[in-house]
């Protein structure tokens, strides 16, 4: 198993600029989570999925970001336009439906 | 909303020795607290979780302990070992798979050889 795939795993961008995330969860499991990290404010949820339809997304800091899963397989993430505020890292995590939510690599962001 | 407080924030024991992290959380309807032990610059692993309906768990070296009614968990660390040293992450949810966790800020252990 090859478990919680993300890319890019680094990403730089100029203020401004789209910034996409990627995520393939870990195939059969039915919930799909985006989470960010900062030093400041921890661990904290952006928004989550199951079954592909997006649950909560009160997390997502403003207008600029938004999520979609289209399948069952992968995820996006979509920060437009990206400031500097937003450099943290970004993980995606997957969970079954009675089980322990497993993390992706993450993906760190830095906005100059 | 749920809210969970983690101590200490940081936390150095010498090789051999036990440690120990609190949480306390504040929605009495979470049922669900794993453990996250995340090494500098790499994910948050899942070490250990406990439902609601057990007081304790033990795999190995690591355990957890849940008051329910205090709304309070802990992690126990026994034998350390330098490998163990990492930022650990307690976390609570309603349910296991499929609702947010919401993380407390951290313990970072250093074990000293």
């Amino acid at each position: 198993d090859a478990g919680v795939i993300q890319s890019p795993r680094h990403e730089v961008t100029e203020m401004g600029q789209e910034v996409t995330l990627r995520c393939k969860p870990i195939s059969g499991h039915n919930s799909l989570f985006w989470y960010r990290q900062t030093m400041m404010r921890g661990l904290e949820l952006l928004i989550y999925f199951n079954n592909n339809v997006p649950i909560d997304d009160s997390g997502m800091p403003e207008d600029r970001f938004s999520a979609k899963m289209p399948n069952a397989s992968f995820s996006t993430l979509k920060i437009q336009p990206s400031e500097p505020r937003d450099s943290a890292v970004y993980f995606c995590a997957s969970s079954p439906t009675s089980f322990g939510q497993f993390f992706g690599p993450g993906t760190r962001l830095t906005v100059l | 909303g749920e809210n969970v407080e983690q101590h200490p924030s940081t936390l150095s024991v010498q090789e051999g020795d036990s440690a120990v992290i609190k949480c306390t959380y504040s929605d009495s309807a979470s049922n669900y607290f794993p453990w996250y032990k995340q090494e500098l610059g790499k994910r948050p692993q899942l070490i250990i979780d406990i439902r609601s309906n057990v007081g304790e768990k033990k795999d190995q070296r690591i355990a957890v302990t849940l008051n329910k009614t205090a709304k309070h968990f802990s992690l126990h660390i026994t034998e350390t070992q330098p490998e163990d040293s990492a930022v650990y992450f307690c976390a609570a949810s309603r349910f296991s798979g499929n609702t947010p966790l919401v993380f407390g800020k951290g313990t970072r252990l250093s074990v000293i050889a």
